[in-house]
């Protein structure tokens, strides 16, 4: 069975840092492109990065360039998503989902709140 | 980058109506679509894919049709369950973005 587990979310201060992960098991990892898609409370679905087989592919929401990293590591079936200088509008539950093109599997979430 | 514009925002229906909801991509993307439905407090689930192909396990009443910049999905006759917010989501190129989402209600 495909799970996904994220975990590493929380209450964070504007401008602060964080870092989020994801447990990935019951499909060969490596195989996989990555993603993370956030969903702010009571909105709609937003794409923010994936990543490719080897992590030498990885491409970004506008509005987190420069700001979040994503980053896997397939020994460890594991992907990653480093937020820094994070702002209110951050604030949203973290999915991680498994594909190139459509999403198949997600995870419940992890959830992010920045505030002061 | 491409905008993804989905109508209605939101509808109400009838158990056994058909019910259409409307995808505009602000350029062609080709076949590059996806559906999404999600329930309340639930992740989302996809339906269709390459804006026409049936998600293994979702039901028949579910289709999908378009290319290029217009697309629609169509619940053939509405049953309680499938109230929920649909999604639409392109993939031809980065970033992958959703429509704003189109919830349906009886």
């Amino acid at each position: 069975e495909v799970q996904l587990v994220e975990s590493g979310g929380g209450l964070v201060q504007p401008g602060g840092s964080l870092r989020l992960s994801c447990a990935a098991s019951g499909f060969t990892f490596s195989n996989f492109w990555m993603t993370w898609v956030r969903q702010a409370p009571g909105e709609g679905l937003e794409w923010v990065a994936n990543i490719n087989l080897d992590g030498s592919e990885r491409s970004y929401l506008d509005s987190v360039k420069g700001r979040f990293t994503i980053s896997r590591d397939n020994a460890k079936n594991s992907l990653y998503l480093h937020m820094s200088s994070l702002r209110a509008v951050d604030s949203a539950v973290y999915h991680c989902a498994i594909g190139w093109g459509w999403y198949e599997h997600w995870g419940q979430g992890t959830r992010v709140t920045v505030s002061s | 980058d491409i905008q993804m514009t989905q109508s209605p925002s939101s509808l109400s229906a009838s158990v056994g109506d058909r019910v259409t909801i409307t995808c505009r991509a602000s350029q062609d993307i080709s076949n590059f679509l996806a559906w999404y439905q999600q329930k309340p407090g639930k992740v989302p689930k996809v339906l269709i894919y390459t804006a026409s192909t049936l998600q293994s396990g979702v039901p028949s009443r579910f289709s999908g049709s378009g290319s290029g910049t217009d697309f629609s999905l169509t619940i053939s006759s509405l049953q309680p369950e499938d109230v929920a917010t649909y999604y639409c989501q392109k993939y031809n190129s980065d970033p992958r973005t959703f429509g704003q989402g189109t919830k349906v209600e009886i």
